[in-house]
């Protein structure tokens, strides 16, 4: 069955300090992977799909087919990065969604 | 640039009462979907369209919840009658053509009381 595993429901990092959010998958087929951000009072954006390789705020994530992960990474965190962060996978013409991490960047 | 709308924002409503939300998707965007989202958790599919048909709502529950999209642009789900364990989120998301992304709405948040 197809699965979205965060691990982690909150993570606090002070600003400067390297940022790895985690995402792990079930999918029986080839997925397409994406992580999700939601900033305060603001709706659910698209922060960066896998297949486009690209890196979105500073933020990189790469596809690890063998440990089934997506991680979400930054070397420095901002305070303006604090939000929650959702990973989602399609499978077919499927999204599925993790239970999302709240990341809190202090000063 | 282009955003999903829904409608209400926020709907508190007494328990055994019918309610209903409405959505608007961008423009050229076949597929809609509407998700609910309890708090603490991640977006559940509900329902699934492409244009004006369902192509998944094993998660609805039918004998309570109804959506459709007659003209395969707006959407309006239904509630009747609402329970207690309602109260979540409701979010409206489309797709363009070749599904490379999902556009979410701002949500319509449900208090049942």
């Amino acid at each position: 069955a197809q699965r979205v595993t965060q691990p982690e429901k909150l993570l606090s990092v002070f600003k400067g300090a390297p940022v790895e959010l985690k995402c792990n998958y079930s999918y029986s087929g080839s997925p397409e992977l994406f992580w999700y951000v939601q900033y305060s009072r603001q709706r659910l954006q698209l922060l960066l799909r896998h297949i486009s390789r690209e890196s979105i705020k500073g933020f990189t994530a790469d596809l690890n087919k063998g440990e089934t992960s997506f991680h979400l990474k930054k070397p420095f965190a901002q305070e303006e990065d604090s939000a929650m962060y959702y990973c989602a996978l399609k499978g077919g013409n499927k999204f599925y969604f993790g239970s999302g991490t709240k990341l809190n960047v202090k000063p | 640039e282009a955003e999903v709308a829904q409608s209400p924002r926020y709907k508190i409503t007494e328990k055994s009462q019918a309610v209903a939300f409405w959505c608007d998707p961008i423009s050229g965007h076949a597929t809609l979907y509407w998700y609910r989202q309890i708090l603490g958790q991640g977006p559940e599919l509900l329902v699934q369209f492409q244009d004006e048909s369902v192509v998944d709502d094993s998660q609805l529950p039918k004998d309570r919840f109804s959506a459709e999209r007659l003209k395969g642009v707006d959407s309006t789900l239904k509630i009747q009658p609402a329970e207690l364990g309602d109260s979540a989120m409701y979010l409206c998301a489309s797709s363009p053509p070749g599904q490379h992304r999902i556009d979410f709405g701002p949500g319509t948040r449900l208090l049942v009381l």
